[in-house]
């Protein structure tokens, strides 16, 4: 069982958007602003996708955004393209303790 | 670039010491944090801990008792141990950069450790 919730799968056609969320706490989602998204690939390393909720790192396209309200946080892709196909996972920092929580992944699935 | 590569043997004893190391190119490891997380089948990530290139460490409570962290700085390296490993160790293990507070911004791709007799 992860920290963060998400739902296991997800999916949308070429051009459409599609939403994905992650669940926490008071402690980890709904008490900072370090919430982060990450592409992963079978076989390759984790991609950072959006991070500090709403932040795109460069070169990530302006398809990809975020957001946050209260304990949950929203990746959203618009305009699906057949490459987005991918896992998706949320982390979000938990204090200095637990320092970063992750979900479970979203498969995401363009048709 | 910044690329992480994770080494080490990918089956491992009950009761022994899991090892492995991730190996740094594309930057410099006497800069950032420096962290391990891992995926065991069907479940989600959680981070193991993290150590800064001045050699402090910080682990998650839950396997704080099992677990070190070390950094090699001539070669651009940083390690894991986890001791008296069991089958729910079984993994792919994950090394991370991060500059302070997540994100984690580079990743390796993730080595399977099996832990089996």
């Amino acid at each position: 069982q992860s920290a963060l919730t998400q739902p296991p799968s997800a999916s949308g056609s070429p051009g459409q958007s599609v939403t994905i969320s992650c669940t926490g706490t008071s402690s980890d989602i709904g008490g900072y602003y370090y919430v982060s998204w990450y592409q992963r690939h079978p076989g390759k390393a984790p991609k950072l996708m959006i991070y500090e909720v709403t932040k795109r790192p460069s070169g990530v396209p302006a398809r990809f955004s975020g957001s946050k309200s209260g304990n949950t946080a929203t990746l959203t892709v618009s305009g699906l393209q057949a490459e987005d196909e991918a896992d998706y996972f949320c982390g979000s920092y938990a204090g200095n303790n637990n320092f970063v929580v992750f979900g479970g992944g979203t498969k995401l699935t363009v048709l | 670039q910044v690329q992480l590569q994770e080494s080490g043997p990918g089956l491992v004893k009950p009761s022994e010491t899991l090892s492995l190391t991730c190996t740094v190119s594309g930057d410099s490891i006497s800069r950032y944090y420096w962290s391990w997380i891992r995926q065991p089948p069907g479940k989600g990530l959680e981070w193991i801990g993290y150590i800064y290139h001045s050699g402090t460490t910080n682990y998650n409570p839950s396997l704080k008792s099992r677990v070190t962290i070390l950094v090699d700085t001539p070669k651009n390296q940083f390690s894991l141990e986890l001791n008296s490993v069991t089958a729910a160790d079984t993994a792919v293990y994950y090394c991370a950069r991060h500059k302070g507070p997540p994100p984690l911004d580079y990743w390796g791709q993730g080595t399977l450790v099996t832990v089996s007799s």
